[in-house]
């Protein structure tokens, strides 16, 4: 069982926005830790979306961008398109545990 | 260009010892700064991270497998080798490697990954 929590499911039509959140506590991300963010598409090696909350590694769009405030973080996607369906996952680190720590994941849908 | 590649056997039996491999190119393991991690995703499961080795080889694992999981680097292949013993039917997976970038303490994250190997454990 995963301490960081994301909805199973967002969807939204083409063009509009979607938003994905990753709740923990407060020996992840409360305690300071950073929330990095992946894309994976069943099949494919995971991609790199966000590093370090907010930061966007080159290549990636400027319609996803990261969030990230207490023991919550999130992640946008703006312009929703067709080839934004995949599953999206948050990480970080959990002190108590000692463990690196992946989220539920997220199945995002293009109506 | 920087790519990883898993390779292994894709059937082991129970009790057995898993060895995978993961083939680095485009960049050392031995970058100061930077490591690689091996993830697993149980089918229809999320990710879970399985541990790493750092580029000075100081080696992670994650508690609940430490007692079962090995990662060593061969230098002079740019190489990483994950060793998982007594494996389970539970531990059916792809197995992906990744490239940890380790720059900053507290943040740990991996910005290049493989395609992944389905292993499955299976008398």
């Amino acid at each position: 069982q995963s301490v960081l929590t994301q909805p199973p499911s967002v969807s939204g039509a083409p063009g509009q926005g979607v938003s994905i959140s990753c709740t923990g506590s407060s020996s992840n991300l409360g305690a300071g830790y950073d929330v990095h963010w992946y894309q994976h598409f069943p099949g494919r090696a995971p991609r790199l979306l966000i590093s370090r909350n907010t930061d966007r590694p080159s290549g990636v769009a400027d319609r996803f961008s990261g969030s990230k405030s207490g023991t919550s973080a999130s992640l946008a996607i703006t312009g929703l398109q067709a080839g934004d369906e995949a599953d999206y996952y948050c990480q970080s680190y959990d002190f108590s545990l000692r463990d690196h720590v992946f989220g539920t994941g997220t199945k995002v849908t293009v109506l | 260009q920087i790519t990883l590649k898993e390779s292994g056997p894709t059937l082991v039996k129970p009790t057995q010892t898993l060895t995978l491999t993961c083939t680095v190119s485009g960049l050392s393991v031995t970058t100061s700064g930077g490591g690689v991690g091996w993830i697993r995703q149980p089918p229809g499961k999320a990710l879970e991270w399985l541990g790493h080795t750092y580029w000075d080889d100081d080696e992670r694992y994650s508690p609940s497998l430490k007692n079962r999981v090995t990662i060593t680097k061969d230098t002079s292949k740019n190489q990483v080798v994950l060793k998982m013993s007594n494996m389970d039917p539970v531990d059916t997976a792809t197995y992906y490697c990744a490239h940890a970038n380790l720059e900053v303490a507290g943040s740990d994250h991996f910005d290049y990954w493989g395609q992944g190997t389905l292993v499955t454990v299976s008398a």
